[in-house]
C-alpha cells in the first residue's frame, strides 16, 4: 500500500492478557518507530529500529513491552499482561531513512482499551 | 532529558486572521524541526519541515526557525475553520538520538467563522 499500515485499528482486551499490534511500513523505509498517545496527551515514543541496527528502546515503560521487526520490514509491538494505564492509541510511524531531513509517516493508529 | 514545549492552548483565532503557534526546545544540537497537524481522532500528518534559521513559506503556512534561541514556530495565513487542529512541534536530534522525534504536547487551535 501507499501508508503506512497497523492493525487492528481498535483492540479491547482484560487486564492481564497479552496483547500484538501490527505495523506494516511504506516500502522501502527504513526506519520505523512505535509511539503511544493517550487521551488528550502528546506522543510518547517507545522504541525505533533503523535497518539491522539495535533497536533503540529507550522509550519502553516497562519490561512488559516488546517490539520486534522482521526482515526490516513488518514490526510487532508486544504488550505483555497489559494493565489499564495501558489504554491508548499505539501509532506507528515510519522514514525514509534516519536522516535528519527525512520526516515521519504515521499510521492511522491502534486504539488500545484494557478493560 | 530532551524537551519539547508548546502552549497547549487553545488559541483561538478569527477566520482570516493570522494564527502563531509557538515551540521551544531544550537540546541545542537538534538538526531538524517539523510541524504536524492532528486532527481529532486521527494521526499526525506533516505540514511543514525546515531546518536552517530564517523563514520557509508553503502556501498559507510559514515556518520560522531560531536555532539561537531555540524555538520555532508555525505560522497560519488566512486562517480557515478546517484549520482547527491541535498542532504538534516535533525536533530530531543529533548523534545517538538522530533518529528519534521528540514531540510537543501540541497546541489546539480553534478557528472562528
Amino acid at each position: 500500500g501507499a501508508g503506512v499500515s497497523q492493525s487492528p485499528s481498535n483492540k479491547v482486551t482484560e487486564k492481564g492478557k497479552d496483547v500484538e499490534l501490527r505495523c506494516d511500513p511504506i516500502s522501502g523505509h527504513t526506519a520505523l518507530y512505535w509511539y503511544r498517545q493517550s487521551l488528550g496527551q502528546g506522543l510518547e515514543f517507545l522504541i525505533y529500529f533503523q535497518g539491522n541496527s539495535a533497536p533503540d528502546k529507550s522509550g519502553l515503560p516497562s519490561d512488559r513491552f516488546s517490539a520486534e521487526r522482521t526482515g526490516g520490514s513488518v514490526s510487532t509491538l508486544t504488550i505483555q499482561r497489559t494493565q489499564q494505564e495501558d489504554s491508548a492509541v499505539y501509532l506507528c510511524a515510519s522514514s525514509l531513512d534516519p536522516t535528519a531531513s527525512s520526516p515521519l509517516h504515521f499510521g492511522n493508529g491502534t486504539r488500545l482499551t484494557v478493560t | 532529558q530532551k524537551e519539547v514545549e508548546q502552549n497547549s492552548g487553545p488559541l483561538s483565532v478569527p477566520e482570516g486572521a493570522i494564527a502563531s503557534l509557538n515551540c521551544t526546545y531544550s537540546d541545542r544540537g537538534s538538526q531538524s524541526f517539523f510541524w504536524y497537524r492532528q486532527y481529532s481522532g486521527k494521526s499526525p500528518e506533516l505540514i511543514m519541515s525546515i531546518y536552517s534559521n530564517g523563514d520557509k513559506e508553503d502556501g498559507r503556512f510559514t515556518a520560522q526557525l531560531n536555532k539561537a534561541s531555540q524555538y520555532v514556530s508555525l505560522l497560519i495565513r488566512d486562517s480557515q475553520p478546517s484549520d482547527s487542529a491541535t498542532y504538534l512541534c516535533a525536533v530530531r536530534g543529533y548523534g545517538g538520538s538522530q533518529g528519534n522525534l521528540i514531540f510537543g504536547k501540541g497546541t489546539k487551535l480553534s478557528v472562528k467563522p
